[in-house]
């Protein structure tokens, strides 16, 4: 089953735009990822927040976590053509066990 | 340090056919994990190995998939016999004992298709 649901499904933005999702889970987490999956290739890891901290950055990423709303959301500053990939956030109950959403597919239009 | 290996990249058979997928985590990973990503979606764990033993196959069709991973290093996942709704990319990914990064890293997997 997927614990996370990612929003929005699919998001187009010009180069150099900001681009914003949204994750909402329904269990309790220790932490919470961020993924990204170029077309026909694995996941990279992007970022984690742990359930005690509110927001993280990592270059031109910017993550925060609501843990209130059971909710996070990825930014991304200054959008280049290789960021057109699909984005996955992935929740942790604590013991390693990560449940992958639904994604959010990003065109980033040069 | 090298990535996580999968093989085949590609495989295509038709249902009632049998496959198995191969991979070699990380050196030094404990924890292997095999998920399913049907196109669209996003990854569905399919079983969780800490060393040699199981930690979680609850979402494992035990009926037709068995995955194994024999001296606590690589692993084979198996689907015996295939049904057309198994055609899907299969990742393997590995993680670090070390707690304080929980980052997975995964392989390129392995996209089959089920005629």
């Amino acid at each position: 089953s997927q614990q996370g649901e990612e929003d929005p499904q699919a998001l187009s933005i010009q180069e150099g735009e900001n681009a914003t999702m949204n994750c909402s889970y329904k269990t309790s987490i220790n932490n919470l990822q961020w993924y990204r999956q170029n077309s026909g290739r694995g996941l990279v890891h992007l970022i984690l927040i742990r359930s005690n901290e509110r927001e993280k950055h990592s270059g031109r990423l910017r993550v925060t976590l609501d843990t209130s709303k059971k909710s996070s959301s990825l930014l991304i500053t200054a959008s280049r053509a290789a960021d057109t990939a699909s984005y996955f956030c992935a929740t942790d109950p604590g013991y390693q066990k990560v449940t992958f959403g639904t994604g959010t597919k990003l065109q980033v239009i040069p | 340090e090298a990535g996580v290996a999968q093989s085949p990249r590609y495989k295509i058979i038709e249902k009632r056919q049998s496959v198995a997928f191969w991979c070699n985590p990380i050196s030094g990973h404990a924890t292997l994990y095999w998920y399913q990503q049907i196109l669209g979606q996003g990854p569905k764990l399919l079983i969780q190995f800490q060393n040699n033993g199981v930690v979680d196959d609850s979402q494992l069709p035990k009926d037709r998939f068995s995955a194994e991973r024999l001296k606590g290093v690589d692993s084979t996942l198996k689907i015996q016999p295939a049904k057309l709704e198994d055609s899907a990319v299969y990742l393997c990914a590995s993680s670090s004992p070390d707690r304080a990064t929980d980052t997975q890293y995964f392989g390129p997997g392995t996209r089959l298709t089920v005629l």
